[in-house]
């Protein structure tokens, strides 16, 4: 099955500075790669997702990255805001998996001021 | 405000008994999936149903128990309770897959589950 790796587990930084997450998959199978947001006590929200025939997607302050030939795939969040503070997970699906998500375990994203 | 209705939202039981959660996908979703998330962890998925029937399953364990209902509201059966079953469970659907992957999932608020 899929194994997702996510680093690093915690990530603190400066208002205004730049983050990236990182995420492995072992899959070549998988084809969507979406991006959630938790905050603490709350539900994971999507915030942004790639899927396999894109190298690049941005939305805002957000973006995503994927490369496929080395089976990895960032998160960067530019001009970080005390806000964007949650933990961020990633997740890879395959395709034919039924939509069966498997998660990274998670970057604690601290924005300091 | 994700579409996605979990009750309860908090329960506390006591070890060796039996729980029923119970979930409501987005009008329009026939797939529902299970996930549990322990303290200082990640999303474990346990099981997915759509439109009725079991898709796919994970680390579920034998003494969990679930299953999707014609009006496509799902259940999750957790049984003979130990301390360590304690965890925010959370219900997520999206919408039909004609085939394949790649549909957004939607979160509920989640059951908070503590075991004493």
């Amino acid at each position: 099955g899929e194994n997702v790796e996510q680093h690093p587990s915690t990530l603190s930084v400066q208002e205004g500075d730049s983050a990236v997450i990182k995420c492995t998959y072992s899959d070549s199978a998988s084809n969507y790669f979406p991006w959630y947001k938790q905050e603490l006590g709350k539900r994971p929200q999507l915030i942004i997702d790639i899927r396999s025939n894109v190298g690049e997607k941005k939305d805002q302050r957000i973006a995503v990255t994927l490369n496929k030939t080395a089976k990895h795939f960032s998160l960067h969040i530019t001009e970080t805001q005390p806000e964007d503070s949650a933990v961020y997970f990633c997740a890879a699906c395959p395709t034919g998996g039924g939509n069966k998500l498997t998660f990274g375990t998670g970057t604690q994203l601290k924005v300091e001021l | 405000d994700s579409g996605v209705t979990q009750t309860p939202k908090h329960l506390i039981t006591a070890t060796g008994q039996r729980v029923t959660l119970r979930c409501s996908p987005r009008s329009g979703d026939l797939s529902v999936y299970w996930y549990q998330q322990s303290l200082d962890q990640g999303l474990q998925f346990l099981i997915q149903y759509y439109n009725g029937e079991e898709r796919a399953k994970g680390n579920i364990l034998e003494r969990f128990s679930a299953q999707q209902f014609p009006d496509l509201h799902s259940e999750l059966n957790l049984s003979s309770l130990e301390l360590g079953d304690s965890a925010l469970y959370f219900c997520a659907s999206s919408a039909p897959s004609g085939r394949g992957s790649g549909n957004t999932i939607y979160f509920g608020e989640g059951s908070w589950l503590t075991v004493v």
